[in-house]
């Protein structure tokens, strides 16, 4: 079975910084990548389809890349309602597996 | 527009087996290509996805929870459902019921439900 391995596990950084959270899988997926964001005690929202994809209301600052094995979540400027989990998740074939997550939280 | 919403016991005893439903409202479980799902959180920890199954196809499950899991579709009522058996304090999660597609991901959650593994 295809792992999904993110990086970092958590970090911590300035409002206005650019942050950049990486996910590895152990075998190509071609695109079927997907972000997800939790806020505390919140449910996971869709952030990103298709590696790059934009969902539908979810601000442009969030942006994703990558393809095959390597993949990378953006944040452009960070926010205060930023804070959150952020997931990866491969979405084309079972089981569909999902990263240990990164904890993003304002320095 | 299409939510779910889950319902079920909130504690389950230990050995016995936990049994959850996922309604579908605003829109058809046979419409679209989309899978149905199941996905637990334990509190503090990240997301396990437990198993899919979609119209027309063969249910996928975890190959960690194979063995205890099956996930069923009830067109008739708008519903899937997830049993999970033998159960122990390792299952006490948070309980999601989800919308899928291969390229769209998990579009639609529900808000979830707690289970507790008690006796």
């Amino acid at each position: 079975d295809i792992q999904m391995t993110q990086s970092p596990s958590s970090l911590s950084a300035s409002v206005g910084d650019r942050v950049t959270i990486t996910c590895r899988a152990s075998q190509g997926i071609s695109n079927y990548l997907a972000w997800y964001q939790q806020r505390p005690g919140k449910v996971p929202k869709l952030l990103i389809y298709a590696a790059s994809t934009l969902r539908s209301g979810v601000p442009s600052r969030f942006s994703g890349s990558g393809s095959g094995t390597d993949f990378t979540l953006t944040i452009s400027s960070l926010q205060p309602e930023d804070v959150a989990t952020y997931y990866c998740q491969k979405s084309n074939s079972a089981p569909l597996t999902f990263g240990g997550g990164t904890k993003v939280e304002i320095k | 527009q299409v939510q779910l919403q889950e319902s079920g016991p909130g504690l389950v005893k230990p050995s016995q087996t936990l049994s959850l439903t996922c309604t579908v409202s605003g829109g058809s479980i046979s419409s679209g290509s989309y899978y149905w799902s199941w996905i637990r959180q334990p509190a503090g920890k990240g997301l396990e996805w437990i198993g899919r199954n979609y119209i027309g196809g063969s249910p996928n499950y975890n190959p960690s929870l194979r063995s205890r899991v099956t996930i069923s579709v009830d067109t008739s009522k708008n519903q899937f459902s997830l049993k999970l058996s033998s159960v122990t304090a390792a299952d006490t999660a948070m309980y999601y019921c989800t919308r899928g597609s291969s390229l769209n991901a998990f579009d639609i959650w529900g808000q979830g439900t707690m289970v507790t593994v008690s006796s």
